[in-house]
């Protein structure tokens, strides 16, 4: 059984592109989080989806930023014209959605670095 | 924001020793989750304890709940290499947003 799926590993982009981060949850999970990381440092929370539904947005900046969790494949965070800071390790995970007793389940995390 | 502060932030201790990371907390939590990183890649679960519940072991590891203190503990005994990591605890509110710590990096010495 194939786990959380992150594509790309490795992401650069230049100051303005944008970036599209894709994660595929295991097979039968609903529940879609994204977390940040920084060298040295803990997960931040940005988003937290189930299927074609985002529930908690708070940790994501309203501007630039947005994901999506479709009916039919991956969940996408999509980043608008990038800047530097934007530089960081992206994790995703996924979970069952059972009650809310059941781990998350990671992927191994895009590293975007802008330049 | 973050919600658990794992304390010490760095721990070096000699293979064979005992390692006890400490988080706290500040809010209501459903449950509270252990997880190890291991440098570049992703957090690999360890061990879930219930709001109801005080201590949970598995294997080499045992966790405790103090909820009065919202504070928990990561026991690990009899320490190996392979611990080596960083070790993040996470807790669960009742809107299911999932917070993670700062974590605690645990290297082992020969």
């Amino acid at each position: 059984n194939a786990g959380v799926m992150q594509n790309p590993r490795h992401l650069v982009r230049r100051r303005g592109q944008e970036a599209r981060l894709r994660c595929s949850p295991m097979k039968g999970h609903s529940h879609v989080y994204w977390y940040r990381q920084l060298p040295e440092e803990g997960l931040k929370f940005m988003v937290y989806l189930q299927k074609e539904n985002i529930i908690d947005e708070s940790g994501m900046p309203k501007e630039r930023f947005s994901a999506e969790f479709p009916k039919e494949g991956p969940s996408i965070l999509r980043i608008q014209q990038v800047v530097r800071g934007d530089s960081a390790a992206y994790f995703c995970a996924s979970s069952a959605g059972m009650g809310g007793m059941e781990p998350l389940h990671f992927g191994n995390g895009t590293r975007l670095t802008v330049t | 924001s973050q919600q658990g502060e794992e304390d010490p932030q760095a721990l070096s201790i000699q293979e064979g020793e005992n390692a006890t990371m400490n988080c706290s907390y500040k809010t209501s939590i459903n449950n509270l989750q252990w997880y190890r990183q291991n440098s570049g890649r992703g957090l690999v679960h360890l061990i879930l304890i219930r709001s109801n519940e005080r201590e949970k072991h598995s294997g080499r590891l045992r966790v405790t709940l103090d909820t009065s203190k919202k504070s928990s503990s990561l026991l690990i005994t009899a320490s190996r290499a392979a611990d080596t990591a960083s070790y993040f605890c996470a807790t669960r509110g009742r809107d299911d947003k999932i917070i993670f710590g700062k974590g605690t990096r645990l290297h082992i010495l020969p």
